[in-house]
């Protein structure tokens, strides 16, 4: 089964840095990039960035840019996304997603909800 | 504020047939693909229609995409209980070197 598996809930305060893991398993990890979009609270999706497994070629969203760092293993089949300087606006819910073509993100993890409160 | 732009509920009852709008541009639906996302609540969204009208493997036919210039539309026909979710249109921004969404539509079933 392909699946995307993403690392528990975090409880952070201002300031504080956050590291997210999204494990892959079901299919060839290499072939597909993965992409990171936030749910803020009550709201809707927002795109952040997405990486190459091959290479580790990030594209990022303009509003993401500098906010965010991509990463990948390929020796685990694992995607990260780190923040550093957490502030209560980084709430919500941090999904990955398995990019295939050029446009459709066809698998998604479970979420990671990020709560910061100081 | 999205890019691109959903109203924020639509209503049906059950059986009934509701269509879902999305607007955007020149630089994001008018010229690329369009997709739709379904998200039941408390869950992850799900893949429901790309490139358009395409749908993936285990999506009934009761879900349909189109598009007409810089709008998209989902059609969603006999209605269910199980549709009560938030309904999410997205597309690549030629502009924005990126993927936009809209702010998702809440779809109740009466």
């Amino acid at each position: 089964e392909v699946q995307l598996v993403q690392s528990g809930a975090e409880v952070k305060k201002p300031g504080e840095s956050l590291k997210l893991s999204c494990k892959a398993s079901g299919y060839t990890f290499t072939s597909y990039w993965i992409g990171w979009v936030r749910q803020m609270p009550g709201k809707g999706l927002e795109w952040m960035g997405i990486i190459s497994p091959v290479d580790s070629k990030t594209i990022y969203s303009p509003s993401f840019q500098g906010q965010v760092t991509l990463s990948v293993d390929k020796s685990i089949t694992t995607a990260y996304l780190q923040r550093s300087s957490l502030r209560a606006s980084d709430t919500g819910i941090y999904y990955c997603a398995r990019l295939t073509g050029t446009d459709v993100f066809d698998i998604w993890g479970q979420g990671t909800l990020v709560a910061v409160s100081s | 504020q999205s890019v691109l732009t959903q109203s924020p509920s639509a209503s049906g009852t059950l059986g009934q047939r509701v269509t879902i709008s999305c607007a955007g541009s020149r630089s994001n639906i008018a010229d690329n693909n369009v997709v739709w996302y379904q998200q039941l609540p408390g869950t992850a969204p799900k893949l429901l229609i790309y490139r358009i009208n395409q749908r993936p493997s285990g999506i009934p036919d009761r879900f349909a995409g189109s598009k007409s210039g810089a709008s998209a539309s989902l059609a969603i026909r006999g209605l269910q209980s199980e549709d009560e979710a938030d309904y999410y249109c997205a597309a690549w921004d030629d502009s924005l070197n990126g993927w936009v969404f809209g702010g998702g539509t809440k779809l109740t079933v009466l």
